[in-house]
């Protein structure tokens, strides 16, 4: 089975500054997507970025990218330009790319606590 | 933008009793989902549900769980009698097809259920 690990409970950054968001995932499986989700206070899921396991350049929505390293099976997410509105909680997700098998659902990491400092 | 829409916002409920969460996916959108979030923890899969029928259950959704799309429109989840460790936020979320382009789960605000 898949696992998404988020090594860090909580981060802390200023306010225009760049913060980057760790995660881990075990997978045996080469092909698979990858995705950050942001839950702010009000608790719904925000999608905020996703990759596809097998294409090599690295995902960018407007401040927000990811660096994803597959040999380390690492994909954390930067943030620049940090602004008061980030702050959330921010979980890292895979997705089997198998067809069929059932393989359908989304692993969740436990999510990193973003605080952003006025 | 198109948007998935839950109900209840929150719902309280005694122990032992049934409910059902409503979802109304996007309308174009093939897969259905439920996730679970026990408050402070990560989000868990409960199941997934294509062309009227479950694709894929974790070991979360026993058999109190049920999931229905009675009229075409609606997705809902039925907990038959309900405990105190059933208390979670339930999502939503659908997805269109297959590719990356469909890979952007929309979820729904989700509903908090509390046992009581």
């Amino acid at each position: 089975a898949q696992t998404v690990t988020q090594s860090q409970p909580e981060m802390s950054v200023q306010e225009a500054e760049t913060v980057t968001l760790s995660c881990t995932y075990d997978t045996s499986e080469s092909d698979y997507y990858l995705f950050w989700y942001k839950q702010p206070p009000s608790r719904q899921m925000i999608l905020v970025i996703r990759q596809e396991a097998y294409k090599q350049q690295n995902a960018t929505e407007n401040r927000f990218s990811v660096n994803f390293q597959k040999a380390a099976k690492s994909f954390s997410l930067k943030i620049s330009d940090s602004q008061l509105g980030d702050a959330a909680m921010y979980f890292c997700a895979y997705r089997s790319a198998s067809s069929g098998g059932g393989a359908d659902g989304l692993t969740f990491g436990k999510g990193t606590h973003l605080i952003i400092q006025p | 933008e198109p948007e998935v829409t839950q109900t209840p916002s929150h719902q309280v409920t005694q122990m032992g009793q049934e409910v059902i969460l409503r979802c109304v996916p996007i309308s174009n959108h093939l897969y259905f989902y439920w996730y679970r979030q026990i408050l402070g923890q990560k989000v868990e899969f409960l199941v997934s549900f294509y062309n009227n029928e479950i694709s894929e259950k974790s070991e979360i959704f026993d058999d109190q769980f049920s999931v229905e799309r009675p009229d075409g429109s609606n997705f809902t989840l039925k907990i038959r009698s309900t405990k105190l460790e059933d208390s979670a936020m339930y999502f939503c979320a659908s997805r269109a097809g297959w590719g990356l382009a469909n890979y952007g789960y929309t979820f729904g605000s989700g509903t908090r259920l509390t046992v009581v």
